[in-house]
């Protein structure tokens, strides 16, 4: 599976929209990104995955580039509750395991 | 339609002692896995399996064991507990369908003294 790239902090005010920026310049062309988030020591929530389109949900959306290098998780209006670490993952259709970095620790700041 | 469960959710044990956590789930997925996340980091794969009866190891398989006799039931044995066995395990399960993301259960935290 191809790595993904990720900062490790961000911090975004509440109400405001935020954006998690992932790379992932290895991709192969089966390989989908998958998002997820785990809220202080729960269990990883999945939010969105797409493969080359854009992707909306009633959680986020998914803005992938053009060549795949790249993508976005957007949350339109961030709450407290959104504070968590996000996790970038590229995974091949069917495949069966997933391979967890260190993703982003977003704080949602009243 | 209770997703994934994981038992127990705490857990101390001694060294040298074994024990096996519990996850089932009744989503019918045929694929299940096995994580541990220490303290800061990422989720390192134990183990996995696509369907019942057929399991392999992922990244840190070392001192686990799992089995799948049926698709609801994944559970994890350790057969001989190690302080660097202390960590948070979670199982999670997911269709073998594309356009599916993994279900994850709510952890259990197991401590080695």
């Amino acid at each position: 599976d191809a790595k993904t790239t990720q900062p490790p902090s961000m911090d975004c005010a509440e109400g405001r929209a935020a954006n998690l920026p992932c790379n992932h310049s290895t991709i192969s062309g089966n390989e989908y990104v998958y998002w997820y988030r785990q809220i202080h020591s729960q269990g990883p929530q999945y939010i969105i995955h797409g493969l080359k389109n854009n992707e909306t949900n009633e959680m986020a959306s998914l803005i992938i580039t053009e060549d795949r290098k790249s993508s976005t998780l957007i949350l339109p209006h961030a709450t407290l509750r959104d504070t968590a670490v996000y996790y970038c993952i590229v995974r091949v259709t069917g495949a069966n395991n997933l391979f967890f970095g260190t993703g982003t620790r977003l704080t949602v700041i009243p | 339609n209770a997703g994934v469960t994981q038992t127990p959710k705490f857990q101390v044990l001694k060294t040298g002692q074994s024990m096996t956590l519990q996850c089932a789930q009744d989503m019918n997925h045929e694929y299940m896995s096995w994580y541990r996340q220490d303290p800061g980091m990422g989720l390192r794969l134990i183990h996995y399996s696509v369907g019942a009866g057929i399991t392999d190891q992922g990244e840190v398989p070392n001192g686990y064991n799992v089995s799948r006799s049926t698709t609801e039931d994944f559970p994890l044995r350790l057969l001989s507990a190690a302080p660097s066995q202390t960590s948070v395990y979670f199982c999670a399960s997911s269709p073998s369908t594309a356009g599916y993301g993994y279900t994850f259960g709510s952890g259990t935290r197991l401590t080695v003294v």
